[in-house]
């Protein structure tokens, strides 16, 4: 079975400072792993994900995220946080086909200026 | 870029009455649709899976004759809730992979919440 666990609730960063929000997986195959970041009543927006290759992602809105095999995590990072980078943030796994997401319960990010 | 379509965002509804709704994938084909309800402050629980032109797929512990998925074109997916219950209040997401395998990426609605007084 898939899992995912995002370890803290709420991660506070001032703003200007490098951001880093935690995500480990548990998969039995190759892992396929996401982020997806949530504003107020809005659906999941894409950040970026990892299939294979070069173990730093970088994605969308100057976000990345760095694939450890041997610590099994997938840290979403960001070098110089922006207050409008406060929302929930979400680390999703799979593992094969067209099978559904696992979500991890979310990480709430709040910037502080 | 891919955009799933999902209304209505917000609805209000009186308890014992039922509320569709609707998600539409808008400028390509939507094969499978996934349903989420989110709680306040908790993870997206998938609720189940539907496939265009076949019966939806239900996760444990969801009832089926309460939430009817009906997957009737490539491009619409919808979620009816049958005689709803204030415990039924939720945020409610519709989500589709686009292309295929493992490495689809998952294209999300806006999100309904869903009110039951």
């Amino acid at each position: 079975a898939q899992s995912v666990a995002q370890p803290e609730d709420q991660v506070n960063v001032a703003e200007g400072n490098p951001l880093t929000v935690k995500c480990t997986y548990s998969v039995s195959g190759n892992p396929y792993l996401f982020w997806y970041v949530q504003y107020p009543n809005r659906g999941l927006q894409f950040l970026l994900k990892y299939i294979t290759g070069d173990n730093l992602v970088k994605g969308s809105y100057g976000f990345e995220a760095e694939f450890n095999k041997s610590q099994t995590s997938f840290h979403l990072k960001k070098p110089s946080a922006l207050v409008s980078d406060s929302a929930l943030y979400f680390c999703a796994v799979r593992d094969s086909g067209n099978t559904p997401l696992v979500f991890g319960k979310g990480t709430r990010l709040s910037v502080i200026a | 870029g891919a955009v799933v379509s999902q209304h209505p965002s917000w609805v209000i509804c009186k308890s014992g009455t039922s509320v569709k709704i609707e998600c539409r994938s808008l400028d390509f084909q939507a094969t499978t649709m996934f349903w989420y309800r989110q709680f306040p402050k908790q993870s997206l629980m998938l609720m189940a899976t539907s496939n265009e032109g076949s019966k939806a797929t239900y996760e444990q512990g969801v009832e089926k004759d309460k939430f009817l998925i009906n997957h009737a074109s490539l491009t619409l997916s919808t979620l009816t809730v049958t005689s709803a219950h204030p415990e039924d209040s939720s945020f409610y997401i519709c989500s589709a992979p686009i292309g295929g395998g493992a490495i689809a990426e998952a294209f999300f609605g806006q999100g309904t919440r869903l009110t039951v007084v």
